[in-house]
């Protein structure tokens, strides 16, 4: 079985600075991770995923991601945030076809 | 461009009554997938196809159904609403059912059941 953790439902940031969202997972086969936006009132848009071709994975909108099997996290980070990055971010693990996702983050970002 | 739909966007019922939501995407995937989202649980699988005439139970089916009789559509029924399934609806397709594919999202369908 496999499952994800978002720590912290809320996070707030000023505008230009680390975004940082955290996600660790429980899985019993070597994990595919996903990053997941979703902006108000629309449906969820890929960010970036994991698929074991490199830890560090880049993603749109200047995210990027890093995989560390040793602490079994995929913390999601935006070095400089901007007020489009307002929205909810969901980790996501797949394995047997079928995705498992975490409770979502929500993000906002102050002037 | 290849896109998913759903329809309506917005929904409001009463206890008891039928409800059919609409999902078609237009990307010619095999693989078709209808989710709900409510506060504090992400979204959460209810019913899944790889294909035509394929359909599978989630990890949240009771009281929901879904029939692919097509590529291109999978309607998910209530068949009795209820107060427990107000939530928002989101249908998603991926092209293989490889680990690594991307699964594409609609925009959602906000169910009120009063």
């Amino acid at each position: 079985a496999q499952s994800v953790t978002q720590l912290g439902s809320h996070v707030s940031v000023s505008e230009g600075a680390l975004v940082l969202l955290r996600c660790n997972y429980s899985s019993s086969v070597p994990p595919y991770l996903f990053w997941y936006v979703q902006y108000p009132n629309q449906g969820l848009q890929l960010l970036l995923k994991y698929t074991s071709a490199a830890t560090l994975v880049k993603g749109i909108n200047g995210f990027e991601a890093e995989f560390k099997k040793s602490e079994t996290s995929f913390h999601l980070t935006k070095p400089s945030a901007h007020m489009r990055d307002a929205a909810e971010y969901f980790c996501a693990v797949r394995a047997g076809g079928k995705l498992q996702f975490g409770a979502g983050t929500q993000v906002v970002v102050t002037p | 461009d290849a896109e998913i739909t759903q329809s309506p966007r917005h929904k409001i019922t009463e206890t008891g009554r039928q409800v059919t939501l609409a999902c078609h995407q237009t990307w010619n995937h095999n693989n078709m997938f209808w989710y709900r989202q409510d506060l504090g649980h992400g979204l959460r699988l209810i019913h899944y196809s790889y294909g035509v005439q394929d359909t599978n139970k989630g990890e949240v089916s009771d009281g929901y159904s879904v029939s692919r009789s097509n590529t291109e559509d999978l309607p998910l029924t209530l068949e009795s609403a209820a107060s427990s399934q107000t939530s928002v609806y989101f249908c998603a397709s991926s092209e293989s059912v490889a680990d690594t594919d991307t699964q594409y999202f609609g925009p959602g369908t906000r169910l009120t059941v009063l």
